[in-house]
């Protein structure tokens, strides 16, 4: 057990739809950071969080958004869902971040989202 | 950009044989590099690193030491488990960065008792 926790584990949902995943982060662990792990594009770096503000952005479509509250616990907003959304969402947290310093990401164990 | 590109798999051993996964990497500056495992239904864990050139990361009989020269990071075991049995993961991290990971694109491994 990691220690991060997310949930749902699993959601199906509709095209069109909107749906919202949740991560709570290690204790202690400030920096949380979003992954997508589908078939066709393997596991991608989609957005990260320090202590409330955003802090790296990847491969994150308009449709999808995310925010960390005070408690640090982070949310990861998908919109107009389509059927290539499809995957599993992992989240990971971090004790910190540094611009030139790895902190080790620990996992979540995933939501698993399709979209029908 | 950064990219990272492991050995198409899947694989599939006996128990106790000789474990690679080959693992290539394309960045700027100097990236740190890892390995990631994921057991089935779980989360990624980080199973080793290297922060530099010519380190060698080392845990649970799996090693991978980076190659600077040929900007390789193979995973190595000398003798695989049944409960080695997992999808491996390797990884980067430029070094200026704030940690987001880029990731190859995952090798399966079974193995047969």
């Amino acid at each position: 057990d990691s220690g991060v926790t997310q949930t749902p584990k699993h959601l199906i949902t509709a095209t069109g739809q909107r749906v919202t995943l949740r991560c709570s982060p290690r204790s202690g662990d400030l920096s949380v950071y979003w992954y997508q792990q589908s078939l066709d594009q393997g596991l991608q770096f989609l957005i990260q969080y320090y202590n409330g503000e955003e802090r790296a952005k990847g491969n994150i479509l308009e449709r999808f958004s995310a925010q960390q509250f005070p408690d640090l616990h982070s949310e990861l907003n998908l919109s107009s869902l389509e059927l290539g959304d499809s995957a599993l969402y992992f989240c990971a947290s971090s004790v910190g971040t540094s611009r030139n310093t790895y902190n080790e990401q620990f996992f979540g164990p995933g939501t698993r989202l399709t979209v029908l | 950009g950064n990219s990272v590109t492991q050995m198409e798999g899947p694989v599939t051993l006996s128990e106790e044989a000789f474990l690679t996964i080959n693992c290539t990497y394309t960045a700027t500056g100097y990236p740190s590099l890892f390995w990631y495992v994921q057991y089935p239904g779980e989360g990624l864990q980080l199973l080793l690193k290297a922060t530099k050139a010519d380190d060698k990361g080392s845990n649970k009989g799996f090693e991978a030491t980076y190659r600077k020269e040929t900007t390789s990071f193979h995973l190595e075991k000398g003798s695989v488990q049944v409960s080695d049995s997992a999808v491996y993961f390797c990884a980067l991290s430029p070094g200026t960065s704030y940690g987001k990971l880029t990731f190859g694109q995952g090798t399966i491994l079974t193995v047969h008792p």
